[in-house]
């Protein structure tokens, strides 16, 4: 069965650091998201992706953030400079667009943490 | 806004035990519900999902109803097993003016002792 893969499954960053996060959507799927999760809270809404563009993004996603399909399988989500915040599991998910719902699919997560 | 607020956890049960944790939610728009399941150290997985009103999603004996008139989705289960224990997530995705990311509420640790 068809899933989506994440790597790494953790990262441990310093404080200021770039790092990149990886995704292998569904293949045949179109729209690609990234969530995360803060320890112990909710998972929050991050960005949508759709036709090599952002489609939404959400307040925590600010201009330390940026996404990109730099080819025709990976999907990344870079934090530019990274905050004790930040720390954070992250989730990429993908679906395809149905008319009535939007079922998304979601990858096992990459913990970020940073120091 | 849209929004979902659901039960706090965390939930102990015993085995065989009846489950019913509570999901309500505010939607511009019609939108679909799911549940998602967090098993402890793994990722999100849907467990079931409705699309309209009064449909029923069902999957490895948990249920849901898409009750329009409460605006509810209570997830329920005759007899919880100790591999349940897991943390559930309702959300809600409005097709439409976004490009429907979930709005998820913030979990519901359920613990099922033997």
């Amino acid at each position: 069965e068809p899933e989506v893969t994440q790597t790494p499954s953790h990262q441990v960053t310093q404080m200021g650091q770039e790092v990149i996060l990886r995704c292998v959507p569904i293949s045949n799927h179109l729209y690609f998201y990234w969530y995360r999760q803060i320890l112990g809270q909710k998972v929050e809404f991050l960005v949508s992706f759709y036709n090599n563009e952002i489609s939404e993004k959400s307040e925590i996603f600010d201009d330390q953030f940026s996404v990109e399909r730099p080819d025709g399988s990976n999907f990344t989500l870079k934090i530019r400079s990274t905050k004790l915040e930040d720390s954070a599991m992250y989730f990429c998910a993908s679906s395809v667009r149905e008319r009535t719902y939007n079922e998304q699919f979601f990858g096992p997560g990459t913990r970020l943490t940073v120091l | 806004g849209n929004s979902v607020t659901q039960m706090e956890g965390p939930v102990t049960l015993s085995e065989e035990a009846f489950l019913t944790i509570n999901c309500t939610y505010t939607a511009t728009g019609y939108p679909s519900l799911f549940w998602y399941v967090q098993y402890p150290g793994e990722g999100l997985q849907l467990l079931l999902k409705a699309t309209k009103a009064d449909d029923k999603g069902s999957n490895k004996g948990f249920e849901a109803t898409y009750r329009k008139e409460t605006t509810s989705f209570h997830l329920e289960k005759g007899s919880v097993q100790v591999s349940d224990s897991a943390v559930y997530f309702c959300a809600l995705s409005v097709y439409g003016g976004s490009q429907g990311n979930l709005i998820f509420g913030k979990g519901t640790k359920l613990s099922v002792k033997p």
